[in-house]
């Protein structure tokens, strides 16, 4: 079955860094990509959209210029989030658009805290 | 603004008791889909409805699609601790990107 591959699956860092999370299609070519993040006991919230070749769509409320998403490759959506705060210490989660009508594949998540 | 508002948002029951989870919004999707998370890890799908008064069946959980693709339940019969988990309803835009409910985590006591 489809496979999403995220990297890290936890990092620290010290606010005023930044920190990059990978997203990758295992075994199927991934043209859409969605980013999550989720706070402690809350739902997922949809963050942007990453389509390959092109900019990312954000959702409304998302700082574009804080969390950069490139989408290079068919295999390969990355997240960097500049210069994090404490804020920004989060779960994020990637998916892609998997074949078939309806299909999306998670990845396991990426524990962010910024100390 | 989160669109799909899921009913209880936390519900404790017993082993063995019923349960009924809901998932209402005023719009209209393309299709709905129930996951379910684990702490730490990423969801993971259980069904998939996509026709207005479509049931489904996963061995105790039963699903349900509004006839106007606007709403959902989940059924859970005779719940067991393994059933314990976030339970997230995710409505499809356009069969683009998918927006997920706010959530009902549920706790199952032997």
């Amino acid at each position: 079955g489809a496979v999403v591959s995220q990297h890290p699956s936890w990092v620290i860092c010290k606010s005023g860094t930044s920190v990059k999370i990978e997203c990758r299609s295992l075994d199927f070519q991934a043209t859409t990509m969605f980013w999550y993040r989720q706070f402690p006991k809350q739902s997922l919230m949809l963050m942007a959209t990453s389509n390959e070749g092109s900019k990312a769509t954000y959702e409304q409320g998302v700082e574009k210029d804080k969390f950069l998403i490139n989408h290079a490759s068919l295999t390969l959506s990355t997240l960097t989030v500049t210069s994090a705060h404490p804020e920004d210490s989060s779960f994020y989660i990637c998916s892609a658009r998997t074949q078939g009508l309806y299909g999306y594949t998670f990845g396991s998540g990426t524990r962010l805290t910024v100390v | 603004t989160q669109l799909l508002e899921q009913s209880p948002q936390f519900l404790s029951i017993q082993e063995g008791e019923n349960l009924t989870v809901y998932c209402n919004s005023s719009s209209v999707f393309s299709s709905l889909q129930w996951y379910r998370q684990e702490p730490g890890e990423g969801p993971v799908l259980l069904v998939t409805v996509v026709t207005g008064g479509e049931v489904k069946k996963l061995k105790r959980l039963t699903f349900q699609f509004g006839d106007a693709r606007k709403d959902s339940s989940l059924h859970i019969t005779a719940a067991q601790p393994g059933d314990t988990g976030l339970y997230l309803c995710a409505g499809s835009e356009g069969f683009q990107k998918l927006v997920f409910g706010t959530g009902t985590r549920l706790l199952v006591s032997p």
